[in-house]
């Protein structure tokens, strides 16, 4: 079963341009998740979809966006990019547990974003 | 509002010695814990889990259990191996919140 799939691997970008990365989720998830990895800060949660609908959304400025597709398939905008956007970007998903409890988080390999 | 404080790093062991990465949570209702593991390069993997209290999750010789008592899910291994060397990240996720809180994640290095 094939896993997260996060395109492209690296971006390098100036300061200004808008930037978009995608997610292709495991086959049967619906549930795409956004992180922002820095060596300061951690993992910082983005926003989560599920049906083509955010459900979550974390402490980011609007120039972070993303969207689901009909095929669960994601993808996540930065617009107007700062030096402070660099950072790896992951995107993870997930299927229902069954009883309804929480469900483990399936990683991609990420996107590591270069702002100059 | 929920934070998880994992121990700072790095933690360097030598072959086959015990390990412990200590984990703290502070969370509002029930959250269920989890283990990630980030290998150089690559996404984080699930370790293990662990959804109530007194549970104990466990893989690959690592093992947690949740205290709730003590807001605790501290992760060991009875025998590390080089090829334990990476950042492990403990994180806890609530029901109807849709996302997870991660710690700040433990760098391990393990020396033949």
């Amino acid at each position: 079963k094939a896993g997260v799939t996060q395109t492209p691997r690296y971006l390098i970008k100036t300061r200004g341009q808008q930037v978009t990365l995608s997610c292709s989720p495991i086959s049967g998830h619906r549930s795409v998740s956004w992180y922002q990895q820095t060596p300061g800060q951690g993992l910082q949660f983005l926003f989560e979809y599920f049906s083509e609908t955010q459900r979550n959304k974390g402490n980011f400025p609007g120039r972070f966006s993303g969207r689901q597709f009909s095929n669960s398939r994601s993808e996540m905008n930065v617009s107007t990019l700062e030096l402070g956007d660099s950072a790896l970007y992951l995107c993870a998903s997930s299927r229902p547990e069954e009883g309804g409890g929480i469900s483990p988080l399936h990683f991609g390999n990420g996107t590591r974003l270069t702002v100059t | 509002g929920n934070s998880v404080t994992q121990m700072e790093g790095p933690v360097t062991l030598s072959e086959e010695a015990f390990l412990t990465i200590n984990c703290t949570y502070t969370a509002t209702g029930y959250p269920s814990l989890f283990w990630y593991v980030q290998y150089p390069g690559e996404g984080l993997q699930l370790l293990l889990k662990a959804t109530k209290a007194d549970d104990k999750g466990s893989n690959k010789g690592f093992e947690a259990t949740y205290r709730k008592e003590t807001t605790s899910f501290h992760l060991e291994k009875g025998s590390v191996q080089v090829s334990d060397s990476a950042v492990y990240f403990c994180a806890l996720g609530t029901s109807g919140t849709y996302k997870y809180i991660f710690g700040t994640g433990t760098r391990l290095k393990v020396l033949a």
